[in-house]
């Protein structure tokens, strides 16, 4: 299976805390994303880092992207109950697939 | 509005049954995909379609089938030989070419009885 892998699973946190997520692929990239899944809805795209860049910023959001280690990053900032939902980073080259998955938790 | 629709929303399939799940865009996406989405497993590719009547098989392919007759619609099919069809079914669609992003829709949740 070429599916990414990001730890951890699960992560719960205060408001108002920052979040971070992490993500492992196996194959080589043109670009990398990140996308927000409410429970039992669809995915939702949050943001997008091409191979040549190592961060970005949207928001309270920062990314980085590794590609000597095939690796990225999903920062959250101030962290609010609304955040709460799971986060997948998906590799996009040849084909596009998605990671396991880290299930965030801000507790009120 | 533009979007992409998946229907129904829930499905209950007797063993030994096809059933089919629709999925339609109006985006002028020509890419679109099929995943499957067990608890703690994340999304796993199923088909993908990068232009009508062609598709390839993802990881999981066996016991689905797929066609791409019109660029809007991607139907699936599970068929009686999926072993344990019971799952959340996602559809998906994008631009072709690099740095696009996927819209999704809000997906089927199947259940075999």
């Amino acid at each position: 299976s070429q599916q990414g892998e990001e730890d951890p699973q699960a992560l719960s946190i205060q408001e108002g805390e920052n979040a971070t997520m992490n993500c492992s692929y196996k194959t080589s990239i043109n670009n990398l994303q990140w996308y927000r899944q409410n429970s039992g809805r669809g995915l939702v795209h949050l943001i997008l880092i091409r191979s040549n860049e190592r961060e970005k910023h949207s928001g309270r959001l920062r990314v980085t992207l590794d590609t000597s280690k095939k690796s990225s990053s999903l920062l959250i900032t101030a962290s609010r109950a609304a955040d709460t939902a799971s986060y997948f980073c998906a590799t996009d080259g040849n084909q596009f697939y998605f990671g396991t998955g880290t299930s965030l938790t801000v507790i009120p | 509005d533009g979007g992409i629709t998946q229907s129904p929303k829930y499905l209950f399939r007797k063993e030994g049954q096809n059933v089919t799940l629709s999925c339609e865009q109006n985006l002028n996406h020509d890419a679109m995909y099929w995943y499957r989405q067990d608890p703690g497993q994340g999304l796993r590719l199923i088909y993908y379609s990068q232009i009508v009547n062609d598709f390839q098989k993802g990881d999981i392919a066996e016991g689905y089938s797929v066609s791409r007759e019109k660029k809007e619609s991607f139907p699936l099919t599970v068929t009686s030989a999926q072993k344990n069809p019971t799952a959340f079914y996602l559809c998906a669609s994008r631009r072709t070419g690099l740095l696009t992003e996927a819209f999704f829709g809000q997906g089927t949740r199947l259940t075999v009885v």
